[in-house]
């Protein structure tokens, strides 16, 4: 059992549409990343979000805090072929711990 | 140059083999990280040196030994690994090492072991 679970696992869709990816965890976290992974080269951070209930927008990106800290959301709007990559959560716990997520592989499809 | 740079991007051992692999950061950070990704498997953390003290070692077998001469560089020495040990190894750093900090990548090192 993962401390992170990232879902779906994979995700294909047409370019211009919308979609949403969760990452659930039963712990509680101080903070919570999201990483975009692209073929070839290390995560990237894209954004941080520490209070509860938290919302932060990147451009066509809108991430949120689950109000317990528990969990987050990374909804993106419009999707594009750049947008491909495998998206990652990682959370913060007292101590230093820092976990990773399972992963999400998205497809944007021209 | 900038950033987390990792050498050598691709590598093919065989297990009886002994090499080594090879992160340097230009960012001033503190923390450095040695990560094992896998197909199929959430990014596995390895070892943790803040100020060239390691901090961490998560249940790593001893095939692996990391070491770090000064905070900038990141080694980590592999000898008679097996082919369940081929994944992509990244290597990442950070301000400091609580959790909260950013972590910036490097490219991987992409390990084949025959």
């Amino acid at each position: 059992t993962q401390l992170l679970e990232q879902s779906p696992q994979f995700l294909s869709i047409q370019e211009g549409e919308n979609l949403t990816v969760y990452c659930n965890s039963s712990s509680v976290f101080s903070s919570l990343q999201w990483y975009r992974q692209e073929p070839g080269e290390g995560p990237v951070l894209l954004v941080t979000v520490v209070t509860g209930g938290e919302v932060k927008k990147l451009k066509r990106l809108t991430f949120q805090f689950g109000d317990a800290r528990k969990d987050s959301s990374l909804h993106i709007t419009a999707a594009q072929p750049g947008d491909t990559g495998l998206y990652l959560c990682a959370g913060a716990r007292a101590g230093n711990q820092f976990y990773f997520g399972t992963g999400t592989s998205l497809t944007v499809i021209p | 140059e900038t950033g987390v740079t990792q050498t050598p991007r691709h590598l093919v051992m065989g297990m009886t083999n002994k090499k080594s692999l090879k992160c340097e950061q230009h960012l001033g950070h503190n923390a450095m990280y040695w990560y094992k990704q896998s197909a199929k498997k959430p990014l596995e953390l390895m070892f943790v040196y803040s100020l060239e003290e390691r901090v961490e070692n998560n249940s790593v077998p001893s095939r692996f030994s990391p070491e770090c001469p000064n905070s900038s560089h990141l080694f980590l020495h592999l000898h008679t690994l097996q082919p369940e040990d081929s994944a992509l190894y990244l290597c990442a750093s950070s301000q400091d090492r609580a959790g909260d900090y950013e972590q910036y990548f490097g490219p991987g090192t992409r390990l084949t072991v025959t």
